[in-house]
């Protein structure tokens, strides 16, 4: 079955700081693979998504992640962070023939010090 | 456009009650789905349908019914509230094709079951 792992819950990093959110799935074949963030009390916003190509896709607001299929990780990485990035980021995993239906890891909230 | 439409924002049941969560899009998405995000777990699919007329289960769909009777709506209902329902709903839309696992999301609704 199809599966998300976030392994960080929570992540606390300082502004200006990297950050990376890690990710991993689990799937037979070669996977749709979304980050998703949720700002508080916010819906959920797409930041970039792989359907093929470049592993390297980079998304809005600064964001990149980098499909690595022999790891089955799509982690998410920011160079500088700012406060307004403490959010919380949910990575997601589709499939071609279940479209409509995503499979979310546990999501990691951010936190952001001054 | 609106996008996905929610109603209600805020929500509060005592155990044994029904309601029906309200789910619009003006997008002339085929595919609409419900998810609930609990705290720690991620967004868990509910029910989720590809079309006028039909309609699937998801990861999590017992106490909760679906129809979808138009393109435009996608109502989730609650037969007898349970306090184990109470969390976060988020209806979301996407089209046909390879961009379908986009998804769009809703605002949420909150609910408590008491």
């Amino acid at each position: 079955a199809q599966s998300v792992t976030q392994p960080d819950i929570h992540i606390t990093v300082s502004e200006g700081a990297s950050l990376e959110l890690r990710c991993n799935y689990s799937y037979g074949a070669t996977p749709y693979l979304f980050w998703y963030v949720q700002y508080p009390g916010q819906h959920l916003q797409l930041l970039l998504k792989y359907f093929s190509g470049d592993p390297l896709v980079k998304g809005i607001k600064g964001f990149e992640a980098e499909f690595i299929k022999s790891k089955f990780s799509f982690n998410l990485r920011k160079p500088s962070v700012h406060w307004s990035d403490a959010a919380e980021y949910f990575c997601a995993v589709g499939t071609s023939s279940n479209t409509g239906k995503l499979i979310f890891g546990q999501g990691t909230t951010l936190q952001v010090k001054p | 456009n609106a996008g996905v439409t929610q109603t209600p924002k805020f929500q509060v049941l005592k155990t044994g009650q029904s309601m029906t969560l309200q789910c619009a899009q003006d997008m002339n998405h085929e595919y609409m789905s419900w998810y609930r995000q609990d705290p720690g777990m991620g967004l868990r699919l509910i029910h989720y349908s590809v079309g006028a007329g039909i309609t699937d289960q998801g990861e999590v769909p017992n106490g909760y019914n679906v129809s979808r009777s138009t393109t435009e709506d996608f109502p989730l209902r609650l037969l007898s509230a349970a306090p184990s329902q109470t969390s976060v709903y988020f209806c979301a839309s996407t089209i046909r094709g390879i961009g379908a696992n986009v998804l769009t999301f809703g605002a949420g609704s909150r609910l408590t079951v008491l």
